[in-house]
């Protein structure tokens, strides 16, 4: 069965970039039925989409996010990737990787999720 | 920006039911997702298109809608139900919005 799996540094410094990666296995990330998107919770708070990539490329971010996100798609190495520029104490959180349906009945529901990562943002 | 509306807390007797319910002005028009997150775990999806049920997840969990309010109700709770629910909608513009969060103690 299909799982994800994020990876990537626990710790970064103000001001730099988060940088995280998810990989797919058990299934190709190159499908037209799903998207595949970032998902981060601060320490004992909800939840928050940054955004979702489709295996083509295509990117939708959360627009107040936008200016300092960058999700990308490596379809060889069957990867997704998160940057966040310019990091703060508010950017700590875990952070999930999630598979998005695209079509069909479960259309729009996050129906896989990785077991998520801690970030910290400190110097 | 889109807000969704969640109780911060719902208690309830082993075998009672519980009801958890996620407000917001766009939910006439669009579906709602409720997710289940357990301390130190990923949520995991329970119900989709507001009433619809995975696979693999108990009948007890139902969901239902009314105008601008969706319900998640856990007829007959067990301990194991003890954990944080989530709705999730989106907007008109295709951003993704989840609730405040609501933790259910049993």
């Amino acid at each position: 069965h299909l799982q994800l799996q994020e990876s990537g540094p626990g710790l970064v410094k103000p001001s730099e970039t988060l940088s995280l990666t998810c990989t797919v296995s058990g299934g190709s990330i190159s499908s037209d039925y799903f998207y595949w998107g970032w998902i981060r919770q601060p320490p004992g708070k909800g939840l928050e989409w940054i955004g979702s990539v489709y295996y083509s490329g295509n990117t939708y971010y959360n627009p107040p996010l936008k200016t300092r996100v960058t999700i990308s798609v490596d379809t060889s190495k069957n990867q997704f990737s998160l940057k966040v520029n310019s990091v703060t104490a508010a950017d700590t959180a875990i952070y999930y990787c999630a598979r998005r349906v695209g079509r069909g009945d479960m259309t729009d529901a996050f129906d896989i999720w990785g077991q998520g990562t801690m970030v910290t943002v400190s110097s | 920006s889109y807000e969704l509306t969640q109780p911060p807390s719902v208690s309830v007797s082993p075998g009672q039911t519980a009801r958890i319910t996620c407000s917001g002005d766009a939910l006439p028009n669009q579906y709602v997702y409720w997710y289940q997150q357990k301390p130190g775990q990923a949520p995991v999806l329970m119900i989709y298109r507001d009433t619809e049920r995975p696979s693999g997840i108990p009948e007890r969990f139902s969901g239902s809608s009314s105008g601008t309010t969706v319900t998640l109700t856990i007829s007959g709770v067990q301990a194991e139900d003890e954990a944080d629910y989530y709705c999730q909608s989106a907007d008109s513009s295709g951003t993704y919005v989840f609730g405040t969060g609501t933790k259910v103690t049993v």
